[in-house]
């Protein structure tokens, strides 16, 4: 148990153009979801957390309208990149709490490259 | 502030060769302490949970041990399959959200 699917694998887009990835847990209910990103040889960045039905929380430096966060059910949380530049490149990767025990469990991750 | 360290950054060991990663951290009201498993081009892969000094878990040949101030997570007679980068994080009374130490390369040669 404890899987989460996170789509697409790999995107490439140009800039100015924007990215929706979407992150599931498939066999699990999850209130709460979070968004981090990745650098090279970088331990994981949080950016957001989502809570079903709620506005996401930020964190400091993370410009929520450049990064959309929906999460419109338990199971389904989507992170929109609007009008991507090449510094949006990364790796970008999902987790889902199971609700009681605080464990995360995280998607394969996005890797999006902006050209 | 909240801090965690994970030492050493990088480790290599021959295969069949027993070692230990730590953790430390100082927190404000620890839930639990996490353990997990990276691949390179991977997203993380849990592997531990511990919520309470005193507390072991095994899986395989890893097991997971905690302190007051700290984990080790003790790999005994590692396989070249073991090699991964392993994070160690933790989660606050106070809230959710995880956070993570740096990490540790751990490259296992035949």
């Amino acid at each position: 148990g404890a899987v989460v699917s996170q789509h697409p694998s790999r995107v490439i887009c140009k800039s100015g153009t924007s990215v929706k990835i979407e992150c599931r847990s498939l066999d699990f209910q999850a209130t709460t979801m979070f968004w981090y990103r990745q650098f090279p040889k970088q331990s994981l960045m949080l950016m957001a957390t989502s809570n079903e039905g709620s506005k996401a929380t930020y964190e400091q430096g993370v410009e929520k309208d450049k990064f959309l966060i929906n999460h419109a059910s338990l199971t389904l949380s989507t992170l929109t990149v609007t009008s991507a530049h090449p510094e949006d490149s990364s790796f970008y990767i999902c987790s889902a709490a199971r609700q009681g025990s605080g464990e995360q469990y995280f998607g394969p991750g996005t890797r999006l490259t902006v050209t | 502030e909240d801090q965690v360290t994970q030492s050493p950054e990088a480790l290599r060991l021959q295969e069949g060769e027993s070692s230990s990663l730590n953790c430390s951290y100082t927190v404000s009201g620890l839930r639990g302490l996490f353990w997990y498993r990276q691949d390179p081009g991977k997203g993380p892969e849990f592997l531990f949970t511990l919520y309470s000094a005193g507390e072991e878990k095994e899986k395989e040949r890893l097991k997971a041990t905690l302190t007051k101030k700290e984990s080790f997570l003790h790999i005994t007679a590692p396989k070249p399959e073991d090699s991964a980068t392993y994070l160690c994080a933790v989660s606050l009374t106070s809230g959710s959200r995880l956070t993570f130490g740096e990490g540790t390369q751990l490259t296992v040669n035949p």
